[in-house]
């Protein structure tokens, strides 16, 4: 089974700054797919970035990056230039890519956000 | 705009009672999700489906009944709520294949206390 690990319960950063949320994933697939989802107080789920297993390419989205180490199998969010609108929780998640019943998603634990002015 | 809706959006039950929890997409998505939400646990995988008439069971589905019917509709029961199934429940569905991986998209929530 896969799992997904978020090491930081909580984070915080002061607004403009930059801050980097951590997530490991454990899995023997080749083909999968890594996504970042916030979740605002609001609790609507809302996707961040999306990152294929096949692309070496690290996937980015306006202030929104991502640091994809595969061989590491680690899955890191970058958010540059931090607006107090990111508050939110942060949450890692894993699909498999192999098709069939496998295209579930397996969350990490989250990490909430606090954004400072 | 609608894209997935879960009604009712709260509610209270006492121990024992019954109810059901009903998830609507109208992306024509095949996969549909029951997850619910813990303080420090994640989302965690209740039931799922991949298409009208079929469903699996997730990591957390005891106390749990799904069914989908209709390729647009799944619904969560709940037979006899107890306090642990005190949460906050998420419906998602997704795309079978998608050029840009298969995405989730997320209802609103749906918050249940069992008192």
């Amino acid at each position: 089974a896969q799992t997904v690990t978020q090491s930081q319960p909580e984070m915080s950063v002061q607004e403009a700054e930059t801050v980097t949320l951590s997530c490991t994933y454990d899995t023997s697939e080749n083909n999968y797919y890594l996504f970042w989802y916030k979740q605002p107080p609001s609790r609507q789920m809302i996707l961040v970035i999306r990152q294929e297993a096949y692309k070496q390419q690290n996937a980015t989205e306006n202030r929104f990056s991502v640091n994809f180490q595969k061989a590491a199998k680690s899955f890191s969010l970058k958010i540059s230039d931090s607006q107090l609108g990111d508050t939110a929780m942060y949450f890692c998640a894993f699909m498999r890519g192999s098709g069939g019943s496998n295209y579930k998603l397996t969350f990490g634990k989250g990490t909430l956000l606090t954004v400072n002015p | 705009n609608a894209g997935v809706t879960q009604t009712p959006k709260f509610r209270v039950l006492k121990t024992g009672q019954s109810m059901t929890l009903l998830c609507a997409q109208d992306m024509n998505h095949e996969y549909m999700y029951w997850y619910r939400q813990d303080p420090g646990m994640g989302l965690r995988l209740i039931h799922y489906s991949v298409g009208e008439g079929t469903t699996a069971k997730g990591e957390v589905p005891d106390g749990y009944n799904v069914s989908r019917l209709k390729k647009q509709n799944f619904l969560l029961g709940l037979e006899s709520a107890a306090p642990s199934q005190t949460s906050v429940y998420f419906c998602a569905s997704s795309y079978l294949k998608s050029t840009y991986g298969t995405e989730a998209f997320f209802g609103q929530g749906t918050r249940l206390t069992v008192v």
